[in-house]
């Protein structure tokens, strides 16, 4: 079983749509917890740390289910510039390495 | 300031061969991690190094190896390679090691034929 598992995707949706990514993690001794964005071809970038209480930035909300070792990431009113590939990214605690999921390929059409 | 520096970014090379890639971290960085990503799959952790020496590694053969050196730039070293090897290779640099505010560079693309 992978450590961290996404819904590849993709997911097509029209501009202004509000779409929600889901991730799980096997590990209940994971500590942090990241979404990040990576563009084809390009590195990946941080989009935004997941935290128990829920966090949001914007368009985008994070949401972490501690019990459940779920993370969710949701984004409200679709850009087209939100096209992109959005990784779940989980560490262990006293760990030093990010170990990331798949991804999942959000495509957001005119 | 600049950001993580990667070379080559583009290389082709035979199976068999070896090959040597570079990194230069962000200023201020003092630790670098190697992350390997296939194509379609999240990136998977090479290893780190902090202060020049190995400070953890993934589920990576031997024939990866790597340096750090006293200005915190660093190289990834592939032995033997394999078909398999072909990947997009990721540097990521943080301040200090156990600090998760890594900024990656834009990989070296490498393909094994």
């Amino acid at each position: 079983r992978k450590e961290v598992e996404q819904d590849p995707g993709p997911f097509n949706v029209p501009e202004g749509a509000t779409v929600a990514f889901n991730c799980t993690y096997s590990n209940s001794a994971s500590q942090s917890f990241f979404w990040y964005r990576q563009d084809c071809r390009k590195e990946p970038k941080l989009l935004m740390s997941v935290y128990s209480s829920g966090n949001e930035d914007g368009r985008f909300t994070a949401q972490l289910n501690r019990a459940s070792q779920y993370i969710s990431l949701l984004i409200r009113d679709s850009k087209l510039s939100d096209s992109a590939t959005y990784l779940c990214v989980v560490t262990m605690d006293s760990s030093y390495k990010l170990i990331f999921g798949s991804g999942t390929r959000l495509l957001v059409r005119p | 300031e600049t950001g993580v520096t990667q070379s080559p970014t583009h290389l082709i090379k035979t199976r068999g061969q070896q090959v040597t890639l570079r990194c230069s971290s962000q200023s201020g960085h003092n630790t670098v991690s190697w992350y390997q990503q296939a194509l379609g799959q999240g990136p998977q952790f090479i290893f780190q190094y902090y202060r020049e020496e190995e400070n953890g590694r993934g589920n990576f053969p031997p024939r990866f190896s790597g340096l750090q050196f006293p200005n915190y730039s660093s190289e990834l070293n592939v032995n033997a390679l394999e078909l398999d090897d072909s990947a997009l290779y990721l540097c990521a640099s943080s301040p200090k090691a156990a600090d998760y505010g890594y900024t990656f560079g834009s990989g070296t693309r490498l393909t094994v034929v």
